[in-house]
């Protein structure tokens, strides 16, 4: 079936460091990519999104990228503060699908 | 908040036990979704209600029994529960069943003895 690998499962960094977290999908008909932030006692919340018709989207702190042809994407989060400590969960699906397909998580933790 | 209320936020059962989730969405969503999260794992997605109507049923075991009684409400009930089915249950709502966003309620942590 349909699969999205997440790396890495864990990962620490200081505080005001950047931090990347990586995923890879399988469906090559996926044209939508969002990137939930999971934190403490909390469902996940998206917190940023994007289509196959771009390649990159930035909000503030936070960027998507998208490789479309090597069937990457990657959440870019810079100058990390303690509040963007949470497990992050990338997904794909196609827009005809009610289905996203979720990465394992990756544990963010900032160190201050 | 989300808009997304789960209760109750914490289950303790036994395996001959039978107990009910229950989700209430505020958004005036017309989609909900059941998911399973378990440690290190992808969210699984249990089942999907569209306009009241169930849509997916991944497969999943019949101790686990669904129902929507409208648009705002869900339900799971659940019946001679497995240890392994320890897990966070959660809910969500989308505004139809492809619609983007989908937003969480806080979970059930539900433990079976």
């Amino acid at each position: 079936g349909e699969n999205v690998e997440q790396h890495p499962s864990t990962l620490s960094v200081q505080e005001g460091d950047s931090a990347v977290i990586k995923c890879t999908y399988s469906d090559s008909a996926s044209n939508y990519f969002p990137w939930y932030k999971q934190e403490l006692g909390k469902g996940p919340q998206l917190i940023i999104d994007i289509r196959s018709n771009v390649g990159e989207k930035k909000d503030q702190r936070i960027a998507v990228t998208l490789n479309k042809t090597a069937k990457h994407f990657s959440l870019h989060i810079t100058e990390t503060q303690p509040e963007d400590s949470a497990v992050y969960f990338c997904a794909a699906k196609r827009d005809s699908n009610y289905q996203l397909i979720w990465g394992a998580g990756t544990k963010l933790i900032i160190k201050p | 908040e989300t808009g997304v209320t789960q209760t109750p936020r914490h289950l303790v059962m036994g395996m001959t036990n039978k107990k009910s989730l229950k989700c209430e969405q505020h958004l005036g969503h017309n989609a909900m979704y059941w998911y399973k999260q378990s440690a290190k794992k992808p969210l699984e997605l249990m089942f999907v209600y569209s306009l009241e109507e169930r849509v997916e049923n991944n497969s999943v075991p019949s101790r686990f029994s669904p129902e929507c009684p409208n648009s705002s409400h869900l339900f799971l009930h659940l019946h001679t529960l497995q240890p392994e089915d320890s897990a966070l249950y959660l809910c969500a709502s989308s505004q139809e069943k492809t619609g983007s966003e989908q937003f969480f309620g806080p979970g059930t942590r539900l433990t079976v003895l």
